[in-house]
């Protein structure tokens, strides 16, 4: 079946630090790959996108490479903000409709 | 207004009372969907609409019944709910189309305590 796992949260990090959070996946065929975020009180917020193999979202600063080989869709970010502190979802929608999540990863940056 | 919103945004209720979710969306989506979300656990997909027909339902408890009377709008309505159904309840629309896969739209979601 189609599933999806996330680095295990929380994870602290200074302002201004190099930011990954894992996110690998199971799927057959070639599903679509997202990564949503959600800030505290609110709901969730498509971040990025990739369609295709070797295709990279980008959006905030935030970038993730769709990596058909290896399986994965990691977040990264050069340079994190007190304000990207939040819950990051990985997903993937491989059936046309229903989107499979990950367990989500809290980010706390400190300044 | 524009994408996905929910009203209300905060409900508190007592287990014998009936209240109702609503969800509408501004985007032209053909498909809706109710999520839970609670503390420390997964996203939890409870109601599939496509074109208002129901697509699926999550093995949720009948003390939750959605409605959907068009594209654009959805309701869950909620009657002797249980403490343990307090959580955020989220709605989110997409386009849905035979072969496709795209991303869904969030509404910000209705926080639900059950007293």
């Amino acid at each position: 079946g189609n599933s999806v796992t996330q680095m295990e949260g929380p994870v602290t990090l200074s302002e201004e630090a190099f930011l990954t959070i894992n996110c690998t996946y199971t799927a057959t065929g070639y599903p679509s790959l997202f990564w949503y975020v959600q800030y505290p009180g609110e709901g969730l917020q498509l971040l990025l996108k990739a369609t295709k193999a070797d295709d990279k979202g980008s959006n905030k600063g935030f970038e993730a490479t769709y990596r058909k080989e290896t399986t994965s869709f990691h977040l990264e970010k050069g340079s994190v903000q007190v304000s990207d502190s939040a819950v990051y979802f990985c997903a993937l929608n491989n059936q046309g409709g229903k989107l499979i999540f990950g367990q989500g990863t809290e980010l706390s940056v400190k300044p | 207004e524009t994408g996905v919103t929910q009203t209300p945004r905060h409900l508190v209720m007592g287990m014998t009372n009936k209240k109702s979710l609503k969800c509408e969306q501004h985007l032209g989506h053909n498909a809706m969907y109710w999520y839970k979300q609670s503390a420390k656990k997964p996203l939890e997909l409870m109601f599939v609409y496509n074109f208002k027909e129901q697509t699926e339902n999550n093995s949720v408890p009948s003390r939750f019944s959605p409605e959907c009377p068009n594209s654009s709008h959805l309701f869950l309505h909620l009657h002797t709910l249980q403490p343990e159904d307090s959580a955020l309840y989220l709605c989110a629309s997409s386009l849905q189309r035979a072969g496709q896969k795209y991303e869904q739209y969030f509404g910000p979601g209705t926080r639900l305590t059950v007293t």
